[in-house]
């Protein structure tokens, strides 16, 4: 199963309402998660189940979808997040390539 | 609070060996998934490895018969032996783990494969 991200980068502005895209080769169900990573740092989960955010993490990060078409909405961008996201699939672990949210 | 802390990267000759060591605080590492998740320079994501609690083990498809994944259940580690290391193992490498999967990830260590 590959994910297929789009786009490959985004550029807004902060308050600016972002959605990236994660298509599966083939059906996954909701085994699917999302993470973010800053420059430097590691990645860290936001979302996993599709739609189930990590204790913690701002509401203002949404997923949804299930099957082969999932979408992470950042409602609002604040600054600390332009970062990469990639999103993930439990059924073989593969990672999708990215998208880069840039100012 | 949950800490992965790696260790065990550097520089290695092209078929050299490596094992690098993630000891875990604040979960129990036979009780979740743990694996490993690299990262050339510059580059995305790649899935190397994974471990699940009861035991099942998975590569991808370019490191089997080279690295081994294993864990010590009594220091609450999980290790990854690389062996035939080549020019394209160049990465950070990180090791994750949790209930889902990938929940908690340590900060990574770099392993340099050159001649």
């Amino acid at each position: 199963i590959v994910l297929t991200q789009s786009p490959a980068t985004l550029s807004l502005s902060p308050g600016e309402r972002a959605t990236l895209s994660c298509r599966a080769s083939q059906s996954v169900g909701n085994q699917l998660a999302w993470y973010q990573q800053r420059p430097g740092q590691a990645p860290r989960l936001l979302i996993y189940d599709a739609s189930k955010r990590v204790t913690g993490i701002p509401a203002r990060f949404i997923g949804s979808g299930s099957g082969t078409d999932f979408t992470l909405t950042i409602s609002r961008l604040e600054p600390e997040d332009f970062a990469i996201y990639y999103c993930q699939q439990r059924t073989n672990w593969l990672f999708g390539g990215g998208t880069k949210v840039e100012i | 609070e949950v800490q992965l802390v790696e260790s065990g990267g550097g520089l290695s000759l092209p078929g050299g060996s490596l094992r690098l060591s993630c000891v875990v605080s604040g979960f129990t590492v036979s009780r979740n998934y743990m694996g490993w998740v690299r990262q050339a320079p510059g580059k995305g994501l790649e899935w190397v490895s994974i471990i699940y609690s009861g035991g099942n083990i998975f590569y991808v498809e370019s490191v089997k018969g080279r690295f081994t994944i294993s864990r010590d259940n009594s220091k609450n580690s999980v290790f990854l032996q690389m062996n035939s290391l080549r020019a394209e193992d160049t990465a950070i490498y990180y090791c994750a783990g949790g209930p889902w999967e990938f929940d908690y990830w340590g900060q990574g260590t770099l392993v340099t494969v050159s001649s």
